[in-house]
């Protein structure tokens, strides 16, 4: 009953390393999100997915890339990380969108750059 | 651009005092509107979809209705356990919106005892 499992929950990291947070759903869905929640900001679309081999730019895309290799996994990558990307980051899927279709979040990654 | 926006920012109330939060949006085509609860350190937690302007849905102390500009979330006679934030978020229906979840800032509600 896993339903979306993110990679790692905790990481830190120094300015100007690299990284890559794994998500990974079980559920068959189709689509897959990437969100950052920043105090007093909500949740902020990063990149998104409508399938396997697909990305697209969400609100905040700059400085994040994406890969969607197989449909169960979403990976967000961080090429070189800055300070303003310290955030909790958010996984989310949901199936082939219909009218009641909602989406399964993971638990976060809470991501320091020092 | 599709736009989420909820009000108030943060709502203290008492036990058993009821209110209501505020979710308008612009949305190139409404393909459901959702609403979440988002307890501290944990993902948001699903709990209803709206579709139709007019439409609404009941969970135990809590009410959600659906106009074509805002949606409302009613909470009669609160308890402690209801505090947590409150997120709206709406699904574009097509064009380059196609699938995309935007999301609002969140209420955050505190229930006093």
């Amino acid at each position: 009953n896993a339903g979306v499992t993110q990679t790692p929950k905790f990481r830190v990291l120094k300015t100007g390393q690299s990284m890559t947070l794994l998500c990974a759903q079980d559920m068959n869905h189709e689509y897959m999100y990437w969100y950052r929640q920043d105090p007093g900001m909500g949740l902020r679309l990063i990149h998104y997915s409508v399938g396997e081999g697909t990305t697209a730019k969400g609100e905040v895309p700059d400085g994040y890339n994406v890969s969607r290799l197989k449909k169960q996994n979403f990976l967000l990558g961080l090429e070189s990380a800055a300070p303003s990307q310290t955030s909790v980051y958010f996984c989310a899927s949901s199936a082939i969108v219909t009218e009641n279709t909602e989406a399964f979040f993971g638990q976060g990654t809470r991501l320091t750059v020092v | 651009e599709d736009q989420v926006t909820q009000s108030p920012e943060a709502l203290r109330l008492q036990e058993g005092e009821s209110s209501s939060l505020n979710c308008s949006y612009t949305v190139s085509g409404l393909r459901g509107l959702f609403w979440y609860r988002q307890d501290p350190g944990k993902g948001p937690e699903f709990l209803f979809t709206l579709y139709s302007a007019g439409e609404e849905k009941e969970k135990e102390r809590l009410k959600a209705t659906l106009t074509k500009k805002e949606s409302f979330l009613h909470i009669t006679a609160p308890k402690p356990e209801d505090s947590a934030t409150y997120l709206c978020a709406v699904r574009a229906a097509g064009g380059t919106s196609y699938g995309k979840l935007t999301f609002g800032q969140g209420t955050i509600l505190t229930v006093h005892p």
